[in-house]
C-alpha cells in the first residue's frame, strides 16, 4: 500500500512553453500533498505544500506564478511550470501524507528538461 | 529555523561489513521526527527508519539501527552486514511535530554510500 506515482517520469520542452506534472495518490487519500526539487547530486528542497480544495503554500524564494499547483482532488495534484526556461531544468519529486504527519510517501520523480 | 548537518559527503565500505552515517540538527523544538531515507540510483525516495524524538529508545529495521542523542542533537544512522543493494544516497531529515499544520521535511545535503564487493 502507499504507493504514490508521478507523470511524466521524463519530460522535454521548449523554453517559452509550459509543462504539466502529475502527482497521484493510488491507494489512499491525501489532503496534503508536496512538491520538492532536487537539483542533480544535490538535496530535495520543498517548494510547496498543497492542501485539497485550498491554495498551495509556497515556500520563500519559490515563484508562484511560475510553479502553479492545484490540488483538485484527493488523490491529485499537479504542478504547472509555466514559460518554461533551461534553469527550470530540475528533478521534480512529489510526497503525499497518509494519516499522521510523518507518514510521507514519496512518488517516482520527474526529470524535466528544457531546451 | 532547523537544519541538518551531514559531514560526510561520500562513504564507502566492503560488503558485509557495518558503516555509520553522522547526522546533527539544530532545533528549538522539543517534539519532533527524525528520518533516514535512502535514495537509490533509480531516485526513489525510501524511508529507512524514523525516530520519534520523545521516545528514548533507538529506533531499529532490521540492518539498520539508529543512534539518537537528543541533547547533543545527534542522529547517526548504523548500517549492518552491508549489501551491494544498500548502495544509494542517504538523507537525514528533521520534521517538526505540528498539531493539524503543514509539517515540511527539511533534509540534509546527503551522504553517498557505495558497497564495495
Amino acid at each position: 500500500g502507499a504507493v504514490v506515482s508521478q507523470h511524466p517520469s521524463w519530460v522535454i520542452c521548449k523554453s517559452g512553453t509550459s509543462v504539466k506534472i502529475e502527482c497521484r495518490s493510488l491507494d489512499f487519500q491525501a489532503t496534503t500533498m508536496f512538491w520538492y526539487r532536487q537539483f542533480p547530486k544535490q538535496s530535495l528542497m520543498l517548494m510547496a505544500t498543497s492542501n485539497e480544495g485550498s491554495k498551495a503554500t509556497y515556500e520563500q524564494g519559490v515563484e508562484k506564478d511560475k510553479f502553479l499547483i492545484n490540488h483538485a482532488s484527493l488523490t491529485l495534484s499537479t504542478l504547472t511550470v509555466t514559460s518554461a526556461h533551461p534553469e527550470d531544468s530540475s528533478f521534480y519529486i512529489c510526497s503525499a501524507r497518509q494519516g499522521a504527519p510523518y507518514e510521507q510517501y514519496f512518488g517516482p520523480g520527474t526529470r524535466l528538461t528544457v531546451t | 529555523a532547523q537544519t541538518v548537518t551531514q559531514s560526510q559527503p561520500e562513504m564507502s565500505v566492503q560488503e558485509a561489513e557495518t558503516v555509520t552515517l553522522s547526522c546533527t540538527y539544530d532545533t528549538s523544538e522539543s517534539n519532533y521526527y527524525l528520518f533516514w531515507y535512502k535514495q537509490p540510483p533509480s531516485r526513489q525516495m525510501i524511508l529507512v527508519i524514523r525516530q520519534e524524538a520523545y521516545k528514548q529508545q533507538n529506533a531499529t529495521e532490521n540492518r539498520f539501527s539508529v543512534n539518537f542523542q537528543k541533547a547533543a542533537k545527534s542522529f547517526s544512522l548504523k548500517i549492518s552486514d552491508s549489501q551491494l543493494g544498500d548502495t544509494a544516497m542517504y538523507f537525514c531529515a528533521f520534521m517538526k511535530h505540528v498539531k493539524g499544520g503543514s509539517e515540511k521535511l527539511v533534509f540534509g545535503k546527503g551522504t553517498k554510500l557505495t558497497v564495495n564487493p
